[in-house]
């Protein structure tokens, strides 16, 4: 069975540019969250799709947003890119989202300059 | 919301010794515990995750410890091997898919 595959997996982007990431789950999956991994501050929780509904959101800024197709894919977006932005974006896939495990993606890594 | 604390911060062991990892969590709703390891550039892996309603699980070298009571859980290495270093990260979840991270430990096994 194919992992959680993510696209681009690099990419570098200019201040004020905007960006859109995409991710595929692992087939039959039906939940896809987002994180993001930078040194300072580790893995954080950006949002959670199932059925094409947004679950649950981390705490951060309106910039950041997604959404899910009915086929599972799901993409994020970033708008107005800061220099903050530059970190690994992880993509991650699970059954349903009631608390079962979490495969994560290879990540999309963005720099912005 | 969920606050999880992972320490140590990094670890270094010598070959055939065993390395704990300890993380405590603050919600007391939090019921799923995983563990991934993540090497350099690669992406995070689960190596092992217990549920709220067990206190320990093992899985060949690789053990969970859970303490409700305490709110704090432990990843135990034995026998560790060179390919074991990497970081490592714990987690919490308290439903659905968001998941709480520790901040991670940078674990080197010295051959």
């Amino acid at each position: 069975k194919a992992g959680v595959t993510q696209t681009p997996r690099y990419l570098i982007k200019t201040r004020g540019q905007q960006v859109t990431l995409s991710c595929s789950p692992i087939s039959g999956h039906r939940s896809v969250s987002w994180y993001q991994q930078t040194p300072g501050q580790g893995l954080q929780f950006l949002f959670e799709y199932f059925s094409e509904t947004q679950r649950n959101k981390g705490n951060f800024p309106g910039r950041f947003s997604g959404r899910q197709f009915s086929n599972s894919r799901s993409e994020m977006n970033v708008s107005t890119l800061e220099l903050g932005d530059s970190a690994l974006y992880l993509c991650a896939s699970s059954l349903d989202g009631s608390g079962n495990t979490i495969y994560f993606g290879e990540g999309s890594w963005l720099t912005v300059v | 919301g969920e606050n999880v604390e992972q320490h140590p911060s990094t670890l270094s062991v010598q070959e055939g010794d065993s390395a704990v990892i300890k993380c405590t969590y603050s919600d007391s709703a939090s019921n799923y515990f995983p563990w991934y390891k993540q090497e350099l550039g690669k992406r995070p892996q689960l190596i092992i995750d217990i549920r709220s309603n067990v206190g320990e699980k093992k899985d060949q070298r690789i053990a969970v410890t859970l303490n409700k009571t305490a709110k704090h859980f432990s990843l135990h290495i034995t026998e560790t091997q060179p390919e074991d270093s990497a970081v490592y990260f714990c987690a919490a979840s308290i439903f659905g898919n968001q998941f709480y991270f520790g901040t991670g430990t940078s674990l080197t096994v010295i051959p």
